[in-house]
This record gives C-alpha cells, structure tokens and sequence, in this order.
C-alpha cells in the first residue's frame, strides 16, 4: 500500500524558515516524480514544485522560485521542501504527492499545517 | 501561472447529473491531454478522480467521466450520490513540468 507521510509543519514568523520532510513506502520511491501542492485555508489546490527521479531536475511555481527548494534522498525513500524566507500568503497545508510524469498525482499525504504568522 | 477557472459550487439531487467545467488557455488545458480532476472532502487529502481528460484509475466509479474541448476541461458526475458531496479541483499540465489548478468547484448534492 502506497503510502506518504509528511512532518515538519508548525508556526513560523515571518523570514522564518522551515523543512518539510515526506517519508514514502509501498513503492519504488526512486522511479517516481515526487512534487508538493500546498493548500492555503479554505482556498484550493497549489502545485509548488516537483523532482526528478535522480534529483537533477527541479521546477518550481513562480511564487516560491528563489526561496523554496525540492530534495529527495532515495536511500531513506524520503523528499524534502526547504522553505526560507518564509511570508504570511505561504500559509498553507503542504501536501506531498507522488507525480506520474507530466499527468497526474495519483497518490497524497495526509498534508502538514505551515502557519506564518508573528 | 494562472489558476484554471471553475465554477464556485453545483448541485444537483440524487441521481442526477451535473458538470463542473474548468477553463484555462492555449498554454495549458488547450494544448496538452494531460488534465486530471480530485475529490477533496472535508479535511481529508485529495484523491485522483480523472487523469488524462478522460482516464479513470482503478476504483474509480464510471459515474464519473471526463472530457475536453479547446481550452476547457469537464467533469461529468452522473447518478449522483450522497458521498459525491465534496469539493472537486482541475489540474493541468503546463508545460516544462509545471502544473496549474482550478480554484475548485463545491458540489452540493440536495
């Protein structure tokens, strides 16, 4: 059973920083695209950023570029979102999803609350 | 980056059908058969409904069907049923392993 479990949420203030971890089991972690789509308070869906399988690709929503980074560790079947330079609008629940190439996100974590806020 | 545009809410009673439509431009939903539509309820996680405009992943009732036209992407719910009650959101490709969503649609059913 594909599952995905994220942590690392919490309250920031803003400038702040934090690091989402997503650890992954019932697949092959490392043949996978791994994104994270966050979810502002009754808002919808945002993608952030998604990886390759290896790591060497990394594409980012416009919004984050500069401040947000995507990394997985295929050893621990584990991906990573580094969030700096932390603001209000980036308050959200973080989702990790499995990504299929360029088409769909077929599996989700439950999602961890990122709060900013002073 | 703009987020693909969807109808606030639907509703519709049990049995019925409705459509939530979700409109992007040439640079998404119009150029690439890659949208994918997720049902969301109430503080749970989202979960893959539709995928390649029409596709449905295993599990998946085909009460519920996808289509396409231009620049605009449907999600058809046919015989609806109490546990369709949720939110529903688009997602297209975007091209160089970008995606963008809808706003999300709140279906009702009465």
């Amino acid at each position: 059973e594909v599952q995905l479990v994220e942590s690392g949420g919490g309250l920031v203030q803003p400038g702040g920083s934090l690091r989402l971890s997503c650890a992954a089991s019932g697949f092959t972690f490392s043949s996978y695209w791994m994104s994270w789509v966050r979810q502002a308070p009754g808002k919808g869906l945002e993608w952030v950023a998604n990886i390759n399988q290896d790591g060497r690709e990394k594409y980012s929503v416009d919004s984050v570029k500069g401040r947000f980074t995507i990394s997985r560790d295929n050893a621990k079947n584990s991906l990573f979102l580094q969030m700096n330079s932390l603001r209000a609008e980036d308050t959200a629940v973080y989702y990790c999803a499995r990504a299929v190439g360029t088409t769909e996100f077929d599996y989700w974590g439950q999602g961890t609350l990122v709060t900013v806020s002073s | 980056q703009s987020a693909l545009t969807q109808p606030r809410s639907v509703s519709g009673s049990p049995g019925q059908s409705v459509t939530i439509s979700c409109t992007g431009t040439r640079s998404d939903v119009g150029n690439y058969n890659y949208v994918s539509w997720y049902q969301q309820h109430p503080g749970k996680a989202p979960k893959l409904m539709i995928y390649d405009v029409t596709k449905r992943p295993s599990g998946v009732p085909d009460r519920f069907s996808g289509s396409k036209s231009g620049n605009t992407a449907s999600l058809t719910i046919s015989g609806l049923q109490a546990e369709d009650e949720a939110d529903y959101f688009c997602c297209s490709y975007a091209g160089t392993y970008t995606f963008v969503f809808g706003g999300g649609t709140k279906l009702t059913v009465l």
